[in-house]
């Protein structure tokens, strides 16, 4: 089972708004509306952001938005702030025996 | 609060086997449609599910490595324990734990911070 396809890296200014895609298959992404968002910074749990493709646990910034067209999906993060930088994976339910699948990872880095 | 919190050892050797526990607090894995789980990050490489075990016992495991996994769960101390036997370089990664907080739940909402694991040869 090959692993959601995520840019190795982005990078954006204090305010600015970037996205981050996360583009699987017709098994998994396409599939399914059970795309989840993590957020990981070094040394730390990695945090639950995004659910079920748009949905925001209790806590997380609105600043925070998630999408997806067909096989692929997006984390958009607006008003970008020091703290957003951390490296950011995307996971999708699977047709395939492994149930779940996730992205290599994007790290973010604020200018 | 929730929390989960890996343990195990550093260094294995090859064919070695590990055992990992994930100690966590603020639910029960007692509780409907719970579960708890591995899911491990080789360097430089994807995360990838290993294994689960769910409140009713019922358990998954990556059919990769199904072989030679076993997880079990003890609720009295809100514990759960995975072995990974014939261990290989290969699987050197950090390891975390992780909850699915329900049946309808298709993501894993609490992590643990993830324990390296290196595997000499």
């Amino acid at each position: 089972q090959s692993a959601l396809t995520q840019p190795a890296s982005v990078s954006g200014s204090p305010g600015q708004s970037i996205t981050i895609s996360c583009t699987g298959t017709s098994s998994d992404i396409g599939a399914y509306n059970f795309v989840s968002w993590y957020q990981h910074h070094p040394d730390k749990a990695p945090k639950l952001l995004i659910y079920d493709v748009t949905n925001r646990p209790s806590g997380v910034s609105n600043r925070l938005s998630g999408s997806k067209s067909g096989n692929t999906a997006s984390l958009t993060i607006s008003g970008l702030q020091a703290e957003d930088e951390a490296t950011y994976y995307c996971s999708s339910y699977t047709r395939s025996s492994t149930n779940w699948v996730f992205g290599g990872g994007t790290k973010l880095t604020v200018l | 609060q929730i929390t989960l919190k890996e343990s195990g050892p550093t260094l294995v050797e090859s064919t070695q086997t590990l055992t990992l526990t994930c100690t966590f607090s603020g639910f029960s894995l007692s509780t409907t449609g719970v579960a708890v789980g591995w899911i491990r990050q080789p360097p430089g490489k994807a995360l990838e599910c290993l294994a689960l075990i769910y409140w009713d016992d019922d358990t998954f495991y990556s059919p990769s490595l199904k072989s030679r996994l076993t997880i079990t769960k003890d609720t009295s101390k809100n514990q759960m324990v995975l072995t990974m036997t014939n261990m290989d370089p290969v699987d050197t990664a950090t390891y975390f734990c992780a909850r699915r907080g329900g049946v309808t739940h298709y993501y894993f909402d609490y992590w643990g911070r993830g324990t390296m694991v290196t595997v000499s040869s």
